[in-house]
């Protein structure tokens, strides 16, 4: 089974600052990352999908990038409304056998 | 608009069977899989399996095969969980995701939720 290791596990930031969420999947997985953001008591929201493309109507302050076996997340301009836990999640095989990241906590300092 | 509206909370001994399910409107039912996803009290996010909501077709977790059937009735739009032989750890919300695919590169990627259903097990 692929297994997904985010770093750092938690996180602190100020509003305005830029910071970076990574991922690394124990095996290639080419582009097959998705990323998620997931506020208490709320589902998971879709963030970045195919590593790098920007789901509809999410703010362009977010980012993705990597393939094979390292990605990252970047979001820019950090707003209030972000902090939030970010999980990682490989798609690789179809049908899909999902695997998600153990999260990153990012809190406000 | 596209939603997934899930059942409401349930409770059950350890030992028991529950049964959840996600009712989809707003999109072409069959046109898209379905994954389950669950979260227990504190912790991450945990896949369970997927359906084809076109002909039926699964793939379960490891973890749950043997516990876990994931069905569903196209003439409602409803898909189902079951899992059985609960134990506490079960306890935790359970979700349903749409599984969309950019089919250029065949990436599956879960892009509509349910809100979640809390199943505790509880003596």
């Amino acid at each position: 089974d692929i297994q997904m290791t985010q770093s750092p596990p938690s996180l602190s930031a100020f509003v305005g600052d830029r910071v970076t969420i990574s991922c690394r999947a124990s095996q290639s997985i080419s582009s097959y990352l998705n990323w998620y953001q997931q506020k208490p008591g709320q589902a998971p929201k879709l963030l970045i999908y195919a590593a790098s493309r920007l789901q509809s109507g999410v703010p362009s302050r977010f980012s993705g990038s990597g393939s094979g076996t390292d990605f990252t997340l970047t979001i820019t301009s950090l707003q209030p409304e972000d902090f939030a836990t970010y999980y990682c999640q490989q798609s690789y095989s179809s049908p899909p056998m999902h695997t998600f990241g153990q999260g990153t906590k990012l809190e406000i300092k | 608009q596209v939603q997934l509206e899930q059942s409401g909370a349930e409770v059950k001994k350890p030992g028991a069977s529950v049964k959840v399910s996600c009712k989809a409107s707003g999109y072409t039912f069959t046109s898209y899989g379905l994954s389950w996803v669950r979260q227990a009290p504190g912790q991450g996010l945990e896949w369970m399996g997927w359906i084809s909501s076109y002909n039926g077709n699964t793939k379960y977790a490891q973890k749950f095969q043997g516990r876990v059937t994931m069905t569903r009735d196209t003439s409602t739009s409803t898909a189902y969980m079951e899992l059985r032989s609960l134990r506490f750890d079960d306890t935790a919300v359970y979700y349903c995701a749409r599984e969309n695919i950019l089919r250029s590169v065949y990436n599956n990627y879960m892009d509509v939720w349910g809100k979640g259903t809390t199943v505790t097990v509880s003596s």
